[in-house]
């Protein structure tokens, strides 16, 4: 079945370490997206990607870095200058052109906690 | 700055019940506006997409509505379920050269047996 996946499903990061989200999708989407949700908010984009070998920042990219070298894969790195990484992480995928806009299509999230 | 409010943000009805859910955006230039459902720890669902030049689209159950020129768009959710209990989200996509959508923080439902 097509879709996207991301993992871990739960991840742990000590301080000052750097920790990296998997975003895998087969649905040959050429957009895809990472937001972040914390409870009780609606969610933040944090990079997104249009096209291989490119990318560009969101609303809150500050501590974070993406890498678009295929266009199955958008992994995130949560790096140790983001000093409140607890959230849960969404990653999402979308066809871009044609004559009328396409939904998003979302994985199942990564949670984040700090140990 | 372009904002999306989803109110009420809690919502609990008896099964059987048909409701409406409510989403309101700041600018009415948008490209689409997309419902979804997140049951808890999940990801998001899409439920419905409507088009800028659309009025309503339908699945099931459920009808969406957008009125642009007052900033509004209903989720309408016919003989509500216990399965339909779980976090409904709006976001609205106002084009670009982005695409990427904003969102409103979401209204839980929850349908009592």
């Amino acid at each position: 079945d097509g879709g996207i996946t991301q993992s871990p499903k739960y991840l742990f990061r000590k301080e000052g370490q750097n920790v990296t989200l998997s975003c895998e999708q087969n649905l040959n989407h050429d957009a895809m997206y990472w937001y972040r949700q914390d409870p009780g908010q609606g969610l933040r984009l944090i990079y997104y990607s249009q096209i291989v070998n490119d990318f560009q920042k969101g609303d809150i990219a500050e501590g974070y870095s993406v890498s678009r070298e295929k266009k199955e894969s958008f992994p995130l790195t949560v790096t140790s200058a983001q000093k409140n990484p607890t959230a849960f992480y969404l990653c999402a995928s979308s066809i871009i052109g044609g004559e009328l806009s396409q939904p998003q299509h979302f994985g199942d999230g990564t949670r984040l906690s700090i140990l | 700055k372009q904002e999306v409010t989803q109110i009420p943000a809690a919502l609990s009805v008896p099964e059987g019940e048909n409701l409406v859910l409510n989403c309101s955006f700041t600018d009415s230039a948008i490209y689409n506006l997309q419902w979804f459902r997140q049951d808890p720890g999940k990801g998001l669902t899409s439920l419905l997409l409507i088009q800028s030049s659309q009025r309503e689209q339908t699945s099931g159950r459920l009808n969406a509505s957008l009125d642009k020129s007052s900033g509004r768009s209903t989720l309408y959710i016919a003989a509500s379920q216990p399965g339909d209990s779980a976090t409904y989200l709006c976001a609205v996509n106002y084009g670009g050269s982005q695409g990427n959508l904003i969102f409103g923080k979401g209204t839980k439902l929850s349908v009592k047996p």
